[in-house]
């Protein structure tokens, strides 16, 4: 079965206090890595799409990384307005469009 | 604004109503899905419909029965629910091919079942 576990549940930060966050995955075959963004009273957001080990996307503050086994969501000097809860999900290779989530990090970050 | 719009934003119904929830889109996407998310819980899949056509069903118990008249809208019809059931209702569209994993979500319905 398809599984995906995301530390911390949940992570404070003073905001330029650079951190990561981790997303594990065991996936049959995997065909894509997905971060989104939630902000509260919101759906998800998509941020990043990873397709192979060693494959790394930016956007802004964020750096996502990949490896056979799980993947980092790196924050570089963060802001208050990067507070959100961060969704981690996989997808299998074959016929499903199934995405497979995390529980997802909170992420606050302190002026 | 991610052009989906779901209606209602909360709804409260008792055990023995129905209701129905509804989603929009104007992206010219042709997938549709149907999320549930609760307290504690990861987003599940529920629904997945492709050109108007249901391709997926997440083993989702027959009290929730879903829509999809046309590309661009989506419901989700609701009877004899049950407490449990309470959870934020996601409603999602993509893009056809590689693009299609880049989900673009709704702000939820928040259901709650007395």
């Amino acid at each position: 079965e398809d599984q995906v576990t995301q530390s911390p549940e949940a992570l404070r930060l003073q905001e330029g206090e650079s951190s990561s966050l981790n997303c594990s995955y065991t996936v049959s075959g995997l065909r894509g890595l997905f971060w989104y963004r939630q902000d509260p009273g919101k759906g998800p957001e998509f941020l990043f799409t990873l397709y192979s080990a060693g494959e790394e996307k930016e956007k802004e503050r964020l750096k996502a990384t990949l490896t056979k086994k799980e993947s980092f969501l790196h924050i570089t000097a963060p802001k208050p307005e990067d507070s959100a809860t961060y969704l981690c999900a996989v997808q299998a290779q074959g016929g499903s469009e199934k995405l497979v989530f995390g529980k997802g990090t909170k992420l606050t970050v302190n002026p | 604004e991610t052009g989906v719009t779901q209606t209602p934003r909360h709804l409260v119904m008792g055990m023995t109503n129905k209701k129905s929830l509804k989603c929009e889109q104007h992206l010219g996407h042709n997938a549709m899905y149907w999320y549930k998310q609760s307290a504690k819980k990861p987003l599940e899949l529920m629904f997945v419909y492709n050109f108007k056509e249901q391709t997926e069903n997440n083993s989702v118990p027959s009290r929730f029965s879903p829509e999809c008249p046309n590309s661009s809208h989506l419901f989700l019809h609701l009877h004899t629910l049950q407490p449990e059931d309470s959870a934020l209702y996601l409603c999602a569209s993509s893009h056809p091919g590689r693009q299609r994993e880049k989900l673009f979500f709704g702000s939820g319905t928040q259901l709650s079942v007395l």
